[in-house]
């Protein structure tokens, strides 16, 4: 069973700190990672793609992906109150069914 | 460029009824996905449809099925509707199926109660 564990928070940074969202899947056998984010009452949307070791930046917000150590995970700088939301992880799998699997998500509250 | 459009965005319904929900992708993309959303359980995959084929199948019985169209518009179906169907439905568009990593765009979802 391929699954994608995140922590659910909630998560409660001030305002202008650096928000750490972490994730962590199953099997090696992956192959795309995204970030989601979700507003209350919403449907999610896509922030961030990664695929390969490293980082990678887009604005205030750094993925990071470690594949030795399954672990995907999604930095927010100079937070904002506008960033509360919940995050989701997803991740495809590279055999199989290759389908999109989607952590429970985290809660990102930032305090003005 | 329009999004992902789902009707209706809200449906009540009553236990033994069935119900079909319909998911306009995104204009050139052949890919759509659908999801249940719930409190307990998060973002649960049903099905995904590319060229009118089912590629996959999440683990849910077989009250819930799907189709597409050559249009790749896509309608799911849930027959004989239990309490525990009440969730957000959610339909996603790419551009590829999943297996080539495009991300997904989602619609807002159709809300689906049952009583």
């Amino acid at each position: 069973q391929k699954e994608v564990e995140q922590n659910s928070g909630p998560l409660s940074v001030p305002e202008g700190a650096i928000a750490s969202l972490n994730c962590t899947y199953s099997d090696r056998v992956s192959q795309s990672f995204f970030w989601y984010r979700q507003y209350s009452g919403k449907s999610p949307e896509l922030i961030m793609s990664i695929y390969s070791n490293g980082d990678k930046e887009d604005g205030r917000f750094t993925a990071q992906l470690n594949k030795a150590s399954q672990y995907v995970s999604l930095l927010i700088r100079d937070s904002q109150p506008s960033d509360s939301a919940t995050y989701l992880c997803a991740v495809t799998w590279r055999a199989g069914s290759y389908q999109l699997t989607f952590g429970k998500g985290t809660k990102l509250s930032v305090i003005p | 460029k329009a999004g992902v459009t789902q009707t209706p965005r809200y449906l009540i319904k009553t236990r033994g009824q069935q119900v079909t929900l319909s998911c306009s992708p995104i204009s050139g993309h052949r890919s759509v996905s659908w999801y249940q959303q719930t409190p307990g359980q998060g973002l649960q995959f049903l099905f995904e449809y590319f060229s009118e084929t089912q590629r996959n199948k999440g683990n849910f019985p077989g009250r819930f099925s799907g189709r597409q169209f050559s249009n790749s518009r896509s309608e799911m179906n849930v027959s004989t509707l239990e309490l525990g169907d009440s969730a957000l439905y959610l339909c996603a568009s790419s551009p590829a199926p999943s297996k080539e990593g495009y991300g997904y765009t989602f619609g807002s979802g159709t809300r689906l109660t049952v009583v």
